[in-house]
């Protein structure tokens, strides 16, 4: 079945830098993308997400970039804020739908003022 | 009320203990979802309902049994759990069947087995 690795497991960065989480991906057939945010307490939500027939996607100061060679995807956010403090969940699906996901096991995004 | 909601959010019992998780959704979807999420583990699937017939059981053990009288009604038995059965339970709902990507999820029930 489908693995998927996240990196890092924690990330902290200054107010106004710039954050890249990583993810690999094992299975090749895999076709869908997304990214989920859970802030404390919170349910994750869906952020952005990505199709294996695009290459990048950007949401104002988020960004996923998908490398289908490598098998592996990435979140950007720039100008980090205090908001953006959370845990940040990738995942993909060979099927394109909900059913199929495998989560990787998040990043916990720390921006400091 | 609108969105995904889920009770109790916080549930103690015993190893011999029976309850139930319930989740409604009120967004008219069509397929609605267990996962299980520990620390520093990914989101576990448990289960899927697509219109009211499960089509995915991820091997999850027997002590777990769900029910989804309706498409906006979800249940989770719970009898004769174990100290690793504590996580977080999130419940989740996407539209038109298991079809689109976006999963709704609702803010969980933290489950502590003593």
């Amino acid at each position: 079945g489908e693995n998927v690795e996240q990196h890092p497991s924690t990330l902290s960065v200054q107010e106004g830098d710039s954050a890249v989480i990583k993810c690999t991906y094992s299975d090749s057939a895999s076709n869908y993308f997304p990214w989920y945010k859970q802030e404390l307490g919170k349910r994750p939500q869906l952020i952005i997400d990505i199709r294996s027939n695009v290459g990048e996607k950007k949401d104002q100061r988020i960004a996923v970039t998908l490398n289908k060679t490598a098998k592996h995807f990435s979140l950007h956010i720039t100008e980090t804020q205090p908001e953006d403090s959370a845990v940040y969940f990738c995942a993909a699906s060979s099927t394109g739908t909900a059913s199929k996901l495998t989560f990787g096991t998040g990043t916990r995004l720390q921006v400091t003022l | 009320e609108t969105g995904v909601t889920q009770t109790p959010r916080h549930l103690v019992m015993g190893m011999t203990n029976k309850k139930s998780l319930k989740c409604e959704q009120h967004l008219g979807h069509n397929a609605m979802y267990w996962y299980k999420q520990s620390a520093k583990k990914p989101l576990e699937l448990m289960f899927v309902y697509s219109l009211e017939e499960r089509v995915e059981n991820n091997s999850v053990p027997s002590r777990f049994s769900p029910e989804c009288p309706n498409s906006s009604h979800l249940f989770l038995h719970l009898h004769t759990l174990q100290p690793e059965d504590s996580a977080l339970y999130l419940c989740a709902s996407s539209p038109s069947g298991p079809v689109t990507g976006e999963l709704f999820f609702g803010e969980g029930s933290r489950l502590t087995v003593l």
